[in-house]
């Protein structure tokens, strides 16, 4: 069965520096997502990605934020200058795109839990 | 603006009964979907029902059944016959925009 994968699990890292969280959406595919959960909190929208573009972005996703589809398959989140406060799961989502915009259910990577030191 | 509520943020059920977890919604638009998702504790989301706006029927998927009162705005979930492995976090979400927005969650604790 086809199913979303991401890359690193976990990393630490010290704050300011540049984290990169990678994933594979699947195949077929063509919206992609990036969400957070904080521990213990809901899960929350960054941003959705759609015929190489931003669709949207939630008002987490702040400047330091930014995503990527470099080669076709990969689906990236960058943060640029870490802060305590990104330590969370950050999960990678990705849906067809067939029916409206309320139809189709997200698929879920096992998420990269990002701790920040 | 679209929100999603749970108001129970943790729920305990005898194992082999029924349960209902409450969701309830708020949106203007008029096409919509309805989700639940499961968390265990490993983390992973996993999606177990869902419901558009439009249908008429409730849904069902095996033992997960989904209450849809569209002029309540409400689609609650109801688990038959719980097992030890239903325990988890329960996720209700709602789909509009392409977007999918979660609620609190609600932490089930099925009892042997």
């Amino acid at each position: 069965e086809p199913e979303v994968t991401q890359t690193p699990s976990h990393q630490v890292t010290q704050m300011g520096q540049e984290v990169i969280l990678r994933c594979v959406p699947i195949s077929n595919h063509l919206y992609f997502y990036w969400y957070r959960q904080i521990l213990g909190q809901k899960v929350e929208f960054l941003v959705s990605f759609y015929n190489n573009e931003i669709s949207e972005k939630s008002e987490i996703f702040d400047d330091q934020f930014s995503v990527e589809r470099p080669d076709g398959s990969n689906f990236t989140l960058k943060i640029r200058s870490t802060k305590l406060e990104d330590s969370a799961m950050y999960f990678c989502a990705s849906s067809e795109a067939r029916g409206g915009p309320g139809t189709g259910e997200l698929f879920f990577g096992e998420g990269s839990r990002l701790t920040v030191l | 603006a679209q929100k999603i509520t749970q108001t129970q943020p943790g729920m305990f059920v005898q194992e082999k009964e029924a349960v209902t977890l409450d969701c309830t919604y708020d949106t203007s638009d008029q096409s919509y979907g309805l989700f639940w998702y499961k968390q265990p504790s490993s983390g992973e989301m996993i999606f177990l029902i869902y419901q558009g706006s439009y249908d008429e029927q409730n849904a069902t998927e095996g033992r997960y059944s989904l209450n849809f009162q569209k002029a309540r705005k409400s689609a609650n979930l109801v688990i038959s016959a719980s097992q030890l492995g239903d325990s988890a976090m329960y996720f209700c979400a709602m789909k509009s925009s392409y977007k999918l927005i979660f609620g609190s969650g609600t932490r089930l604790l099925v009892r042997p």
